[in-house]
């Protein structure tokens, strides 16, 4: 069973700065099997990134992803308000699994 | 436009039954891969079933032989029935489509809260 791990926990930043959001997996996942999720409160989870670096349709390219192996990011280039919520990461090598989750809150 | 409808949540004594359905438009479920998935009050996002087109069920070990997934083609919907249910299986519950190349969940549900209390 592949475990990730999300770090931090929580990120403190100001809108407008950078975002970079950390997903380690306990052993190696295929680029193609890794993805990222943001949630909003109340809302169910939303795709932003698939395959690792391939932006899910409709979402601002200020979202990227990248990473390969067992360590993979989730980069915000600069954020916006509505950016200040939890993300997750999930792959699906055997059983899927997603990460704890991060959650970005204003500094 | 795709959508996915979750009902039947609701408040159950522990021990007791729950048949969660997720009603789809805009695609057809038996040709699709589907799942369910799972988030405790406060807490993260955890993976419950998945059904495949070929019928394959796969399911936690949290919930095996407790859960059963299933669908209904005629009505496009899918289902989980829940027995013997326990007080950490308290969520809110997705359904979610698979991507069938990727294997990442593009589409999700409202979420339905089933509530395992005496």
């Amino acid at each position: 069973e592949i475990v990730l791990t999300q770090s931090p926990g929580t990120l403190s930043l100001s809108p407008g700065e950078r975002a970079t959001l950390s997903c380690r997996a306990s052993q190696s996942v295929s680029s193609s099997y890794l993805a990222w999720y943001q949630q909003k409160p109340g809302q169910a989870p939303r795709l932003l990134i698939y395959s690792a670096s391939s932006r899910a349709t409709g979402i601002p390219d200020r979202f990227s992803g990248s990473g390969s192996g067992t360590d993979f990011t989730l980069t915000i280039s600069r954020l916006e308000p509505e950016d200040f919520v939890v993300y997750y990461c999930q792959q699906y090598g055997g059983s899927p699994a997603f990460g704890q989750g991060t959650k970005v809150e204003i500094k | 436009e795709v959508q996915l409808v979750e009902s039947g949540g609701g408040l159950v004594q522990p021990g007791g039954s729950l048949r969660l359905s997720c009603a789809a438009s805009g695609f057809i479920v038996s040709s699709s891969y589907m799942s369910w998935v799972r988030q405790a009050p406060g807490k993260g996002l955890e993976w419950v079933s998945v059904l495949y087109s070929g019928g394959d069920t796969y399911y936690a070990d949290s919930v095996k032989g407790r859960f059963t997934i299933s669908r209904h083609d005629s009505k496009n919907t899918l289902y989980l029935q829940m027995n013997s249910l326990r007080a950490e299986d308290t969520a809110v519950y997705y359904c979610a489509r698979v991507d069938s190349w990727n294997y990442y969940f593009d589409y999700w549900g409202q979420g339905t809260l089933v509530t395992v209390s005496s």
